[in-house]
C-alpha cells in the first residue's frame, strides 16, 4: 500500500484532457514538494514536474502540475498516442523518506 | 549530460547481500549539491525508495529497509553503491539509480538492472 493515493488506471482518446490525482497527508504533500514522473516499461522514469509545477527543459507545457493541501494533479491535454505510460507522483515524507504514489496506467484509446 | 548506469550481479541467492554501483558520467558526482539515491520496483508494483548518500557522505534510508541497507559513495570512481543484506525473494526487483535534486526531485535516472533472488 502506497503511502501517497493515485487512481489505479485511466483512460482517454486522443486529443482529450486527462487530470491524475495524488493525495497524501501533511506529513508528505501538505509540507513539501511535488514531482510526477512518466514510466514507459523497459525504460527509465523520466521527471515531468518537480517543485509541484515546475517542468523540466524539454518537457511540452502540454504537462502540468498543480498542488493544494494535501493533493496534487498532474494535467495532460492534447493527449497523443506516446503518452500512454505508467505515471506516478513522488514527494518527501517527513518520517519516510522520499514516497512516490502506487502509479497510474494511463491509456491513449 | 549526466548519465547514470547500474551494474552489478543479476541473480542473488536468499540470506546473502545485494551489491550493486552506479556510475556517474557527464559530472562529478561530488560536485553540486545533489543526492544520490537508490530506488526499486518488483514486478507489477509501484516505485520504493530505498535511500540516498549525499556527496559529504551523509546518508538517509527508507525506514522499512533500514536495517538491512548501506548505501555508499566513491568520489575517486564517480560511482555510489548499494548493499542490501539477507535478501528474500521479496527483494527481487528493478534497481534504479538517480540523482535527487531536492526532497525527492530525481532528474536524471539509469536505466535499471533486474535483480532477482534465487536459490
Amino acid at each position: 500500500q502506497s503511502v501517497l493515493t493515485q487512481p489505479p488506471s485511466m483512460s482517454a482518446a486522443p486529443g482529450q484532457t486527462v487530470t491524475i490525482s495524488c493525495s497524501g497527508s501533511s506529513s508528505n504533500i501538505g509540507n513539501n514538494y511535488v514531482s510526477w514522473y512518466q514510466h514507459l516499461p523497459g525504460t527509465a522514469p523520466k521527471l515531468l514536474i518537480y517543485d509541484n509545477y515546475k517542468r523540466p527543459s524539454g518537457i511540452p507545457d502540454r504537462f502540468s502540475g498543480s498542488k493544494s493541501g494535501t493533493s496534487a494533479t498532474l494535467g495532460i491535454t492534447g493527449l497523443q498516442a506516446g503518452d500512454e505510460a505508467d505515471y506516478y507522483c513522488g514527494t518527501w515524507d517527513s518520517g519516510l523518506g522520499a514516497v512516490f504514489g502506487g502509479g497510474t496506467k494511463l491509456t491513449v484509446l | 549530460q549526466v548519465q547514470l548506469q547500474e551494474s552489478g550481479p543479476g541473480l542473488v541467492k536468499p540470506s546473502q547481500t545485494l551489491s550493486l554501483t552506479c556510475t556517474v558520467s557527464g559530472g562529478s558526482i561530488s560536485s553540486g549539491s545533489y543526492y544520490w539515491s537508490w530506488i526499486r520496483q518488483p514486478a507489477g508494483k509501484g516505485l520504493e525508495w530505498i535511500g540516498r548518500i549525499y556527496t559529504s557522505g551523509s546518508t538517509n534510508y527508507n525506514p522499512s529497509l533500514k536495517s538491512r541497507v548501506t548505501i555508499s559513495v566513491d568520489t575517486s570512481k564517480n560511482q555510489f553503491s548499494l548493499k542490501l543484506s539477507s535478501v528474500t525473494a521479496a527483494d527481487t526487483a528493478v534497481y534504479y539509480c538517480a540523482r535527487d535534486l531536492d526532497a525527492s526531485n530525481f532528474d536524471y535516472w539509469g536505466q535499471g538492472t533486474l535483480v532477482t533472488v534465487s536459490s
